[in-house]
């Protein structure tokens, strides 16, 4: 069965400078790879995907991922954090099936 | 607005009532997805359609929910005899498929349909 794992439930980072969100999946075959962003309130927004070809994938607002096949990962990356960057981010797999499964969740704080 | 809309955004009800979710997708998508998120969970997959048709349901989906979309357009999910256990939001979402388009096989969501079992 297709899994994801986010191993940190909450990352801080002060604002300025660089972000992680890591993500780690487990699929028998070749992956479909995604982030997505929940903001309070509101449903869950797509951020980037990874489907095939180049293994960084840039997104919205500025966020990118790196798929690494070998390592089984595809962390979330900013170079430059905003404080409206905080937020929950998920982390999404789709294989043979149909359908995403989603982590648990990272909650993402932006220190001014 | 073209995106996935979801009603009603909350839902308070008593234990053994039933409740029913309604969910307009994005018109063009032929695909349309329910999850449930509880607090501090991600979102867990209940079922999907493609056109009308049912064609995957979890083994989250007892006997008490049921999902329909009757023409290929919107959804009803509604739950029966409802339990404390049930207390969660109730996400939707829409996509199209094919390949060869920066949308493809991205799930939309709605704000989802929040429901608190007293």
């Amino acid at each position: 069965a297709q899994s994801v794992a986010q191993p940190e439930d909450q990352v801080n980072v002060a604002e300025g400078n660089p972000l992680t969100v890591k993500c780690t999946y487990s699929v028998s075959g070749n992956p479909y790879l995604f982030w997505y962003v929940q903001y309070p309130n509101r449903g869950l927004q797509f951020l980037l995907k990874y489907i095939t070809g180049d293994n960084l994938v840039k997104g919205s607002y500025g966020f990118e991922a790196e798929f690494n096949k070998s390592q089984t990962s595809f962390h979330l990356k900013k170079p430059s954090a905003l404080v409206s960057d905080s937020a929950l981010y998920f982390c999404a797999v789709r294989e043979r099936e149909e359908k995403l499964t989603f982590g648990t969740g990272t909650r993402l704080t932006i220190i001014p | 607005d073209t995106g996935v809309s979801q009603d009603p955004r909350h839902k308070i009800t008593k234990r053994g009532q039933n409740v029913t979710f309604r969910c307009d997708p994005i018109s063009e998508h032929n695909r349309l997805y329910w999850y449930r998120q509880t607090l501090g969970q991600g979102p867990e997959f209940l079922t999907y359609f493609q056109n009308e048709a049912q064609l995957e349901k979890s083994r989250l989906l007892s006997d008490r929910f049921s999902a329909e979309r009757p023409k290929g357009s919107f959804s009803t999910l509604e739950i029966q005899r409802t339990e404390q256990g049930d207390s969660a939001m109730y996400l939707c979402a829409s996509s199209a498929t094919g390949t060869g388009f920066s949308g493809a096989n991205v799930l939309t969501f709605g704000a989802g349909s929040r429901l608190t079992v007293l």
